[in-house]
């Protein structure tokens, strides 16, 4: 069975420190990539997402993150955070023939002013 | 836009009773999932459709069943809620193909 795993479960960062938020998954086959982002008492949005192509995808509000086939690997980041980032991520990865997301424990990121 | 809503933000229900959740997506999408939201557990899949009428079990369907009796609307339902299902539930739709995924408000469901 797929499994995302994700690095942190809580970072805390100053305003303006760089951020990389780490995301592996477990499957062998071709995958679609997501980051969601849920700010608090808000929905889950679509951050970026990666399907084919440039493995290096820029998302909204400044996100990229970088897809590393050997690595099974698709890290989150931004150089310069800011208070409004603070929120939990979610990194999900579906398969090729799959129907389903799964999804990441989530890493709340915090960010102080 | 896409809009997946959710009957209600927050229930209170007692031990026993029948919890009926609703969800309604207006993009004719073929696929609506039932998640539950748990602080450091992320999103757990309960249930997913993919067509109406049409069900299969996610990671953790023990408790819970759904109906897709019409392609816009999944309901989750507690046949007898317990303090342990107590936790914030998020309805999703996509089209086939997954290549992208419309969460609603969710509901802060808590059982007493």
């Amino acid at each position: 069975a797929q499994s995302v795993s994700q690095h942190n479960h809580h970072v805390i960062l100053s305003e303006a420190a760089s951020l990389e938020l780490g995301c592996n998954y477990s499957y062998g086959g071709t995958v679609n990539l997501f980051w969601y982002v849920q700010y608090p008492g808000q929905h889950l949005q679509l951050l970026l997402k990666y399907f084919s192509g440039d493995p290096l995808v820029k998302g909204i509000k400044g996100f990229e993150a970088e897809f590393i086939k050997s690595k099974f690997s698709f890290n989150l980041r931004k150089p310069s955070v800011q208070w409004s980032d603070t929120a939990e991520y979610f990194c999900a990865v579906t398969t090729g023939y799959g129907q389903n997301f799964v999804f990441g424990p989530g890493t709340r990121l915090s960010v102080l002013p | 836009d896409v809009k997946v809503t959710q009957s209600s933000r927050y229930l209170v229900k007692r031990t026993g009773e029948k919890v009926f959740l609703e969800c309604v997506q207006d993009m004719d999408h073929e696929n609506m999932f039932w998640y539950r939201q748990d602080p450091g557990l992320g999103l757990r899949l309960i249930y997913f459709s993919y067509d109406v009428k049409m069900k299969e079990k996610g990671d953790i369907p023990e408790g819970y069943s759904v109906s897709r009796e019409k392609k816009e609307r999944f309901s989750l339902i507690l046949e007898s809620a317990s303090t342990n299902q107590t936790s914030m539930y998020l309805c999703a739709s996509s089209q086939t193909g997954l290549r992208g995924f419309y969460f609603g408000p969710g509901t802060r469901l808590t059982v007493t």
